[in-house]
């Protein structure tokens, strides 16, 4: 069974701080890493990694995937109260007869609460 | 562009009673998927559609919930009857690929509480 596990579960820390969320994955057929951000509402597209060993920016957020270890790890700088959400990752599989429609399987997410 | 569409956004119904669910995606997009989140836990895949096909319904419980997209556009999701644990936010996606990585695209869900 493909599995998807997010650590830590919560995260508490204060504006300013940089965090670093992390994301095991087990899948069969891997085809992408996927990050969401979600607050009270839809999740929304942060990341999407397919290579190993190249990192993808995007202001204060990065992310990195290591196909070897099965992991990815995404990184916040400097951290603001607006960056208080829960961060999803997802595996993207291939389907069994070898082509991608898509299918996403999700850790539990990371709760990340900013302080002022 | 619109996002995905989904209604209603909160529904409160009574154990054994059904309800239904409907989404609509984002123009063009071929694929289509239902996400059930339950409090506290990541989304977990029920059904993916391609087109108006079934792609993938594995996590269905199929004795009490139903989907549907009949003219490969929107989709209905039906629960008959609820249980207390369907209680969740049911998350609509869809996805203009119909085969390589891309992002889904979610709506804002349709929260269920079961009493």
């Amino acid at each position: 069974e493909d599995k998807v596990v997010q650590s830590p579960l919560s995260l508490v820390v204060h504006e300013g701080d940089t965090v670093t969320l992390n994301c095991s994955y087990e899948v069969t057929n891997f085809r992408s890493l996927l990050w969401y951000k979600q607050e009270k509402k839809a999740p929304t597209f942060l990341f999407m990694l397919t290579s190993s060993g190249i990192e993808k920016k995007s202001g204060r957020l990065s992310s990195i995937l290591d196909k070897k270890e099965l992991f990815s790890i995404l990184n916040i700088t400097a951290t603001q109260t607006g960056d208080s959400a829960v961060y999803l990752c997802a595996a993207q599989v291939l389907n069994a007869g070898g082509t991608s429609y898509g299918k996403l399987t999700f850790g539990q997410g990371t709760i990340l609460t900013v302080h002022p | 562009e619109a996002g995905v569409a989904q209604s209603p956004r909160y529904k409160i119904i009574e154990k054994r009673q059904s309800v239904a669910f409907w989404c609509n995606p984002i123009s063009g997009h071929a694929t289509l998927y239902w996400y059930q989140q339950i409090l506290g836990q990541g989304p977990k895949l029920l059904i993916q559609f391609q087109n108006n096909g079934v792609v993938d319904d594995s996590q269905l419980p199929k004795d009490r919930f139903s989907a549907e997209r009949l003219k490969g556009v929107d989709s209905t999701l039906k629960i008959q009857p609820a249980k207390l644990e369907d209680s969740a936010v049911y998350l609509c996606a869809s996805s203009p690929r119909t085969g390589g990585a891309g992002e889904l695209f979610f709506g804002e869900g349709s929260r269920l509480t079961v009493l």
